[in-house]
């Protein structure tokens, strides 16, 4: 079955830029997304790049998409003390009438002051 | 425009009871989905429901099953609860199929 891969700590300093890295395994994913969760909350979408896409930019964050690889990165810029969350990369599949998403584990973005 | 509502935000039930969640997509969406996210781990997909029926269905036992309303609300079923069923329970919107998923603030169940 699918899988997805990420690193489960990232510790950068205030105003650096942070670069959270992913694994995926189905080939045949059309998008990918990336989400975050902040303390006791939800999911909120960040960002997402289809699959024919190498790289998409919004505003402080920048995806990286490897299709050869199947690796994804997300990097945020001057990162920031609100940056502070888990960050759950996903993988859209399709297959049986239905269409979900497949999680990481998620990373923990550390901020140091 | 409200987002992806759903309730309660807090529920403590005991083994062996069985518990309905409650979900409102966001205003014209007509796909709900539902994830179980499990302390320390990411969301797994449970049920996606489109148009009232279901679409598919993740790697859960039959004690789970769920429903979509004329309205596109939709509600999840536990019954007969496990202390391993403990965990947020989160609810997804989506306009159609294949297209992006907001997710709602999340149930946290806690069986004892």
């Amino acid at each position: 079955g699918e899988d997805v891969e990420q690193s489960l700590f990232l510790s950068v300093r205030e105003g650096d830029s942070s670069v959270i890295n992913c694994t995926y395994t189905d080939s045949s994913s059309t998008y990918l997304y990336w989400y975050k969760q902040e303390p006791g909350a939800g999911l909120q979408l960040l960002t997402y790049i289809f699959s024919n896409m190498d790289m998409k930019q919004d505003q402080r964050l920048t995806v990286l998409l490897n299709k050869k690889d199947k690796h994804l990165s997300l990097r945020i810029a001057d990162t920031q003390t609100g940056d502070s969350a888990i960050y759950f990369c996903a993988e859209r599949f399709s297959g049986g009438g239905a269409d979900g998403l497949t999680f990481g584990k998620g990373t923990h973005l550390i901020i140091q002051p | 425009d409200a987002g992806v509502t759903q309730s309660p935000t807090h529920l403590i039930k005991t083994r062996g009871q069985q518990v309905t969640l409650r979900c409102s997509p966001i205003s014209g969406h007509k796909s709900v989905s539902w994830y179980q996210q499990v302390l320390g781990q990411g969301p797994q997909f449970i049920f996606q429901y489109y148009e009232k029926e279901e679409r598919g269905r993740g790697n859960f036992p039959d004690r789970f099953s769920a429903r979509q309303f004329p309205n596109y609300s939709s509600e999840l079923n536990v019954n007969a609860l496990l202390l391993g069923d403990s965990a947020l329970y989160l609810c997804a919107s989506s306009a159609g199929m294949n297209t992006e998923a907001f997710f709602g603030q999340g149930t946290r169940l806690t069986v004892v």
